[in-house]
């Protein structure tokens, strides 16, 4: 079975500084997929970032990047330059492609809270 | 630009009674999915569909039905409603093992 795990209940990070959100994750399965999706107070999951499993760089999107360790199965997502908006939850989720369904496992997430 | 739109938003229902929350989306996906998240957890899969016809169960199935008679639409029955029902619900869809985008949640209460 397929587990995500995020460590870091929540966490404060001063405003323009960056921040690093832990993701480690369990499968046997060679082929995956890694996601972060961001939950603000609003409520709805809005998509930050990909990675698959065998994507040789990390990926990056904006002020999102992903640190990928696959040795570790880990899965860090780091924001540079924090802003007041980057308040949230924040989910890391892990999908199989060895099935139809590409069905996600998600982490049980992590508050953030910039601090002007 | 709607993307995935869910119907309602808010939604009291009293124990034992029955509801359809509706999904649809209109970028032409094959995949769509129907999550739960109870407060403070991360979201988990009742059902999930990889086109018109074909539904299958996820981690959490228990109490809920699903039908998938068109590409857009995906709706989610709940029967006989249980207070543990109460949860906010998720509808996402997909192009293929791709990424999936969420609508903007249901959120219900069973009293």
């Amino acid at each position: 079975a397929q587990k995500i795990t995020q460590t870091q209940p929540g966490m404060f990070v001063q405003e323009k500084e960056a921040v690093t959100l832990d993701c480690t994750y369990d499968t046997s399965d060679p082929s995956y997929g890694l996601f972060w999706y961001k939950q603000p107070s609003s409520g709805e999951m809005i998509f930050l970032i990909y990675q698959g499993s065998y994507d040789q760089q990390n990926a990056t999107e904006g002020r999102y990047s992903l640190n990928f360790q696959k040795a570790r199965k880990s899965a860090n997502l780091v924001i540079s330059a924090s802003q007041l908006g980057d308040s949230a939850m924040y989910f890391c989720a892990m999908g199989l492609f060895n099935n139809a369904g590409n069905m996600l496992t998600f982490g049980g997430g992590t508050r953030l809270m910039v601090k002007p | 630009n709607a993307g995935v739109t869910q119907t309602p938003k808010f939604r009291i229902l009293k124990i034992g009674q029955s509801m359809t929350l509706q999904c649809a989306q209109d970028m032409n996906h094959n995949y769509m999915y129907w999550y739960r998240q109870d407060p403070g957890m991360g979201l988990k899969l009742i059902y999930y569909s990889v086109g018109a016809g074909i539904t299958d169960k996820g981690e959490v199935p228990n109490g809920y039905n699903v039908s998938r008679s068109t590409t857009e639409d995906f709706p989610l029955r709940l029967e006989l409603a249980a207070p543990s029902q109460t949860s906010v619900y998720f509808c996402a869809s997909s192009l293929g093992s791709n990424i999936q985008y969420f609508g903007a949640g249901t959120r219900l209460s069973v009293l």
